[in-house]
């Protein structure tokens, strides 16, 4: 099975930079998505990482250490338009399904 | 476009009822999966399938039935309703390599009475 934390609330200021950390421990890992949910919304991909290292993606860059367990979502210049819950999911060794983590809900302020 | 779309956006039911949740995508995706999201508890996998005819249990099966007929319709069956299955339903779908990600419904907020 895997457990998948991240935090619960954050908050920001606009043009700043964020990080949001996920931590998982899984008995299996192939891969682990970033997704992006503004309220009464679908949940939207943003980023997969399967090898370790830096992705980045305009404003937006997702980080993965295999060794440790973790990956964080870097967001710069946050707008308002980033206010929403982020999504950590880790994709199991064998087959598609992704087990979620419960979402970071990040409050953009001016 | 990748469209997955759901059938109701909001639904109120009575319990002991049984309920049907459709949803449909358009773009030839081989997986569906039903999850429902609940606040601090996150997403939650409850059927997926992978072809036609096929469908495994995901965590929380219980109370839940699914039918995938056709390859762009999955539906989720709640054969008697229940208050504690008050939630978000989200359906998403995606290839079978899912390096791409799932795409997203927009949900469909169940509400038993």
């Amino acid at each position: 099975g895997q457990n998948i934390d991240q935090p619960t609330e954050m908050t920001a200021t606009e043009g700043a930079i964020v990080q949001i950390n996920c931590t998982y421990q899984t008995s299996g890992f192939n891969g682990l998505f970033w997704y992006q949910q503004h309220a009464g919304e679908a949940p939207t991909f943003l980023s997969y990482n399967v090898l370790d290292g830096l992705e980045e993606k305009g404003r937006f860059s997702s980080f993965l250490s295999r060794s440790k367990g973790y990956s964080y979502l870097l967001l710069k210049e946050l707008q308002m338009k980033d206010s929403a819950s982020y999504l950590c999911a880790v994709r199991e060794r064998y087959g598609n399904k992704l087990v979620f983590g419960a979402g970071t809900i990040l409050r953009v302020k001016s | 476009d990748v469209k997955v779309t759901q059938s109701s956006r909001y639904l109120v039911k009575r319990t002991g009822e049984k309920v049907f949740l459709e949803c449909v995508q358009d773009m030839d995706h081989e997986n569906m999966f039903w999850y429902r999201q609940d606040p601090g508890l996150g997403l939650r996998l409850i059927y997926f399938s992978y072809d036609v005819k096929m469908k495994e249990k995901g965590d929380i099966p219980e109370g839940y039935s699914v039918s995938r007929e056709k390859k762009e319709r999955f539906s989720l069956i709640l054969e008697s309703a229940s208050t504690n299955q008050t939630s978000m339903y989200l359906c998403a779908s995606s290839l079978m390599e899912v390096n791409y990600g799932y795409t997203f419904g927009s949900g469909t907020r169940l509400t038993v009475v």
